[in-house]
């Protein structure tokens, strides 16, 4: 069965210092792997994904993350954090064979990013 | 226009009563889904729905009942609200394969 963990459910970094948030997963196929942000009071926003392409991935706002098969992990960095960065952050992974719930995601508990002037 | 719409935003309903969340998209996805949010928990999914006939209990489906009455629109159900199903439930929607889903805005329910 596939999961995700999220290594640190709150993250507290100063502006302008490097974001890293984890997240390893668990998968017995070749996974799609995603990165969602959740703003106060709203839905969840895609930041990026990684579907079998390159293992370096390049989303919105400045966050990437590499997929790394050897260490099942999918880590969202970006280089220089900003005040407008502050969010909950979760990753979520897919199945990349068919099947019933093909395509249904499972997400991670999700990484509070708070972010100090 | 959202491309997913979620009503209501807001519910506060009591111990017992049935509730209906709604959900319709402007996507033209044949895929839809319940999610529940709970601090700490992460999303759960409740049901899902690869088109109209094809409904499926997701981890997490026990005192939930869903409908999909046409492409666009899946509405969930509480057929007796108790208090732990006081949660922000999130619909979504999605094309076959990897794209990702499209969220509502959500609908914080709390049950007293």
């Amino acid at each position: 069965a596939q999961s995700v963990t999220q290594l640190g459910s709150h993250v507290s970094v100063s502006e302008g210092a490097l974001v890293l948030l984890r997240c390893n997963y668990s998968s017995s196929v070749p996974p799609y792997l995603f990165w969602y942000v959740q703003y106060p009071n709203q839905g969840l926003q895609l930041l990026l994904k990684y579907t079998s392409a390159a293992t370096l991935v390049k989303g919105i706002n400045g966050f990437e993350a590499e997929f790394k098969k050897s260490e099942t992990s999918f880590h969202l960095t970006k280089p220089s954090a900003h005040m407008s960065d502050a969010a909950e952050y979760f990753c979520a992974v897919s199945e990349s064979t068919g099947g019933g719930s093909q395509g249904n995601l499972i997400f991670g508990k999700g990484t509070k990013l708070s972010v100090k002037p | 226009d959202a491309d997913v719409t979620q009503t209501p935003r807001n519910r506060i309903t009591k111990t017992g009563k049935r509730i209906m969340l709604e959900c319709s998209q402007t996507k033209g996805h044949d895929r839809m889904y319940w999610y529940r949010q709970d601090p700490g928990l992460g999303l759960r999914l409740i049901y899902y729905s690869f088109d109209v006939k094809d409904i499926n209990k997701g981890e997490i489906s026990d005192g939930y009942s869903v409908s999909r009455q046409a492409q666009a629109k899946f509405s969930l159900s509480l057929e007796s609200a108790i208090p732990n199903q006081t949660a922000l439930y999130f619909c979504a929607t999605s094309e076959p394969g990897p794209r990702g889903y499209t969220f509502g805005s959500g609908t914080r329910l709390t049950v007293v």
